[in-house]
């Protein structure tokens, strides 16, 4: 199955910076990328996702970057408030039409 | 967005014993729902993927006769956990994908805490 890393684990930036995480997939057949946000005992919630022709993607203070052929993308927040303090999941969906998630990015936006 | 409900949202059970949960999609069609299982601060680990009219296809190292999936429906997914033990405690959460679609998000249950004593 698709194998896919995330990093870092943990984040910590100060209100108003930009954050920055990076996924890697291992399956080349992969074509969905969605990130999801997770806070404290809540669902998993889809913030952005890119599709493989497409190489970025913005929504207001969330963009994602997909390079297909080194197979990594990237989740950027920029202008970060408290309420962005959650846990961000990348992952990766195959032919298969499975979702394989990343590790999970701890994020903390301190005041 | 569409909405994929679980039920229960909490259960204790004693050891042995069985529980079901169930994963359904209120408003949209879903021929393919996953199943998956997240320790405390970690990442959701996908166990299997059940698939209306046939059988689930389960992750490598999950028990198939351990975590049992029906997919009875194009609205209706779920997953028992036989024989309890307090090993099993853990966070279960069922998303599913509208049929028919590919490349879309998967919306998500609220999730299921399992706690066996």
């Amino acid at each position: 199955g698709e194998n896919v890393e995330q990093h870092p684990s943990t984040l910590s930036v100060q209100e108003g910076d930009s954050a920055v995480i990076k996924c890697t997939y291992s399956d080349s057949a992969s074509n969905y990328f969605p990130w999801y946000k997770q806070e404290l005992g809540k669902r998993p919630q889809l913030i952005i996702d890119i599709r493989s022709n497409v190489g970025e993607k913005k929504d207001q203070r969330i963009a994602v970057t997909l390079n297909k052929t080194a197979k990594h993308f990237s989740l950027h927040i920029t202008e970060t408030q408290p309420e962005d303090s959650a846990v961000y999941f990348c992952a990766a969906s195959s032919a298969g039409n499975q979702f394989y998630f990343g590790t999970g990015t701890s994020l903390t936006v301190i005041p | 967005g569409a909405v994929v409900s679980q039920h229960p949202s909490r259960v204790i059970c004693k050891s042995g014993t069985s529980v079901k949960i169930e994963c359904r999609s209120l408003d949209f069609q879903a021929t393919t729902m996953f199943w998956y299982r997240q320790f405390p601060k970690k990442s959701l680990m996908l166990m299997a993927t059940s698939n209306e009219g046939s059988k689930a296809t389960y992750e490598q190292g999950v028990e198939k006769d351990k975590f049992l999936i029906n997919h009875a429906s194009l609205t209706l997914s779920t997953l028992t956990v036989t024989s309890a033990h307090p090993e099993d405690s853990s966070f279960y959460i069922c998303s599913a994908r509208a049929s028919g679609i590919m490349n879309t998000e998967a919306f998500f249950g609220q999730g299921t805490r399992l706690t066996v004593v």
